[in-house]
């Protein structure tokens, strides 16, 4: 079955520094989302994105989030100064070709701000 | 905000026997999910339940969406080890694909 990919498995930053974690939706996927889950915590919705633009973001997705998808296959979250509640897991999520169709979750990359 | 509440939160049970896990909201659902998430993974889609009163089985597994859609339920009929993991169920509440997550069922079945 498609997967969708996520790279890094890990990342550990020093607060206040930039992070990218990328993911590679699976190939024919038009609906792209990330979703974070804070040890402990509920999984959260953070942003959805379409047709090369954001369709929805959350409260926590402020100026200090942004996405991209710059080459038509990989989707980036990218974080530009971190913070300590920032850590948390990160999962990238892409659905089909419609809006409801079944989402497919990456395996996250857990992100570590000291 | 949407709150959606699901309980129990812990569930250990012994191989055989049967469980219930609830989710429900206080706002109406247009659709709910319920995923299974493995550790060091990301979830994965069991159902999507769209339709009040709805029944979906899925081998041993039914869902069922209440007639007002703001509550749901997962049984699970002789659970086996394989069925350990995390349940979790998450609604949208309007057009988008906004997904509200509750906080999980860790459920862990012995043999």
């Amino acid at each position: 079955e498609p997967e969708v990919t996520q790279t890094p498995s890990h990342q550990v930053t020093q607060m206040g520094q930039e992070v990218i974690l990328r993911c590679v939706p699976i190939s024919n996927h038009l609906y792209f989302y990330w979703y974070r889950q804070i040890l402990g915590q509920k999984v959260e919705f953070l942003v959805s994105f379409y047709n090369n633009e954001i369709s929805e973001k959350s409260e926590i997705f402020d100026d200090q989030f942004s996405v991209e998808r710059p080459d038509g296959s990989n989707f980036t979250l990218k974080i530009r100064s971190t913070k300590l509640e920032d850590s948390a897991m990160y999962f990238c999520a892409s659905g089909g070709t419609s809006l409801g169709e079944k989402l497919f979750f990456g395996s996250g990359t857990q992100l570590s701000v000291l | 905000t949407q709150l959606l509440e699901q309980s129990p939160q812990f569930l250990s049970i012994q191989e055989g026997e049967n469980l219930t896990v609830y989710c429900n909201s206080s706002s109406v659902f247009s659709s709910l999910q319920w995923y299974r998430q493995e550790p060091g993974e990301g979830p994965v889609l069991l159902v999507t339940v769209v339709t009040g009163g709805e029944v979906k089985k899925l081998k041993r597994l039914t869902f069922q969406f209440g007639d007002a859609r703001k509550d749901s339920s997962l049984h699970i009929t002789a659970a086996q080890p394989g069925d350990t993991g995390l349940y979790l169920c998450a609604g949208k509440y309007n057009a988008g694909n906004m997904l509200t997550f509750g906080g999980g069922t860790r459920l862990m079945v012995k043999p």
